[in-house]
Parts: structure tokens; sequence; C-alpha cells
């Protein structure tokens, strides 16, 4: 079975500053996708930055990028220049390419403070 | 751009009674739905993934008695909470996903806030 981790519980943050959110998975296929998602106060969940398990390039748009290290299982998610609206809940995730179940981590609550 | 929409926003219902919930997707076919529920903790459950020209399937400690779903095409589904108790209360999220290398990540809407008085 699929299972992601996120042991991060609350982070708080300066804003400007850069911000590691940890989370590693524990899959046996060997095609899969990671994603991150960042769920705001109004209950929204926003897709933010995905990872493909064949591909070795970190994923990067915008301010988000990946710290992906196939070998851990691992698959950080990195926010440079925070800002004060990047306040919200992280959740990593990720799939099998040969389903269309999503496992979600528990979620890393992010505060960035002025 | 692809968007989820889900209603109503937030609902409120009397114990034993049921409600429905509705998500729509627009500007991509939602080939693949899937309800989640989300508890006060975050955690997310996974009650059933409805995939066109496919079964729904249900999750463990979900069935399709409590929780009927309707997929009828690629921009809506719906689910509905039978006889509803406090044990059903929290965030129902929709995440829709389509077709090809782009859509990979299911979208989501802002989810139904279900209260059971």
């Amino acid at each position: 079975a699929q299972k992601v981790t996120q042991t991060q519980t609350s982070i708080s943050v300066v804003e400007k500053t850069t911000v590691t959110m940890d989370c590693v998975y524990e899959t046996r296929d060997s095609s899969y996708f990671l994603f991150w998602y960042k769920q705001t106060a109004s209950g929204e969940i926003v897709f933010l930055i995905r990872q493909d398990s064949y591909k070795k390039e970190n994923a990067t748009v915008g301010h988000y990028s990946l710290n992906f290290q196939k070998p851990k299982s691992s698959i950080g998610l990195i926010i440079t220049a925070t800002q004060i609206e990047d306040s919200a809940v992280y959740f990593c995730a990720m799939r099998s390419s040969n389903t269309n179940k999503v496992v979600f981590g528990t979620g890393t609550r992010l505060q960035v403070l002025p | 751009g692809a968007l989820v929409y889900q209603y109503p926003r937030r609902t409120i219902c009397k114990s034993g009674t049921s409600m429905r919930m509705e998500c729509q997707a627009v500007g991509f076919q939602a080939t693949s739905v899937a309800w989640y529920r989300q508890s006060p903790q975050k955690t997310f459950e996974l009650i059933a993934l409805s995939t066109v020209n496919s079964a729904i399937k249900y999750e463990q400690n979900f069935t399709q008695e409590k929780f009927p779903i309707s997929h009828p095409n690629l921009s809506f589904s719906s689910m509905t909470v039978l006889n509803a108790y406090l044990e059903d209360r929290g965030l129902y999220l929709c995440g829709a996903r389509g077709q090809g290398y782009n859509n990979q990540a299911p979208l989501f809407g802002e989810g139904t806030r279900l209260s059971v008085l």
C-alpha cells in the first residue's frame, strides 16, 4: 500500500525568506506522480506543483520548487521569497501511474509572519 | 483555465436526514472523479473513485448505500450523504482529473462543509 508522511506539523517563517517542507513516501510501483497542494483558510485546495518519478530534474513553478531525492523516497517542497499569502496548510500527495487513486499526507501548516 | 466548482459550500442538516452535494468540472473533461472527506485533523479519507466507463469503487468503511455517487457525464458528479449523523461531519471534497499528460493531478473545488445537528 502507498503511504505519504509529512512529519512537520507546523512551521513559522518570516516573510521573504525560504522555507522547505518535508515529505517522504512509500510505494512499490516504479512509475508514479508526486504532488503538492495547499489548502487555504476557506478550505479551497490548490494544486501547486508535480514531479514525475522518471524525471531526474527537480520541478519548478514560480516560487515553488521541489527537492526530489528518489533513493530516499523524498519530495520536499521549497518556497522561496515567502509572502504572507503563502500561509496555508500544505499537502504532499502521490498517485501511481496505473491508478486514479491519490494518497495524501497529513499536511504541514505554514505561517508566514511579517 | 480548468476549474472545479463544488456546491453547496456549506450545509447543515438534521441528524438522520440526507443531503446532496455537487461537483462541476469546467474547462476540462473529468474522466475521473474522487470524493474525499477531510476530518477536523485535516486527514483525507477517500470515499470512492469514479472513472468513466468503470464501476464506482468505494473504499473500505464507505458504501454505496450510505454515499451514493452519480457521474453521468464528463463535467458533473454528485454524492449524497444518506441518514447523516454526527460522525459524518466534515469537509467533503471532489477531486476531478482529465486525461492526458498535463492532467496527472486532480483539481479540487472549495469543498462542501457538512454540519449535522
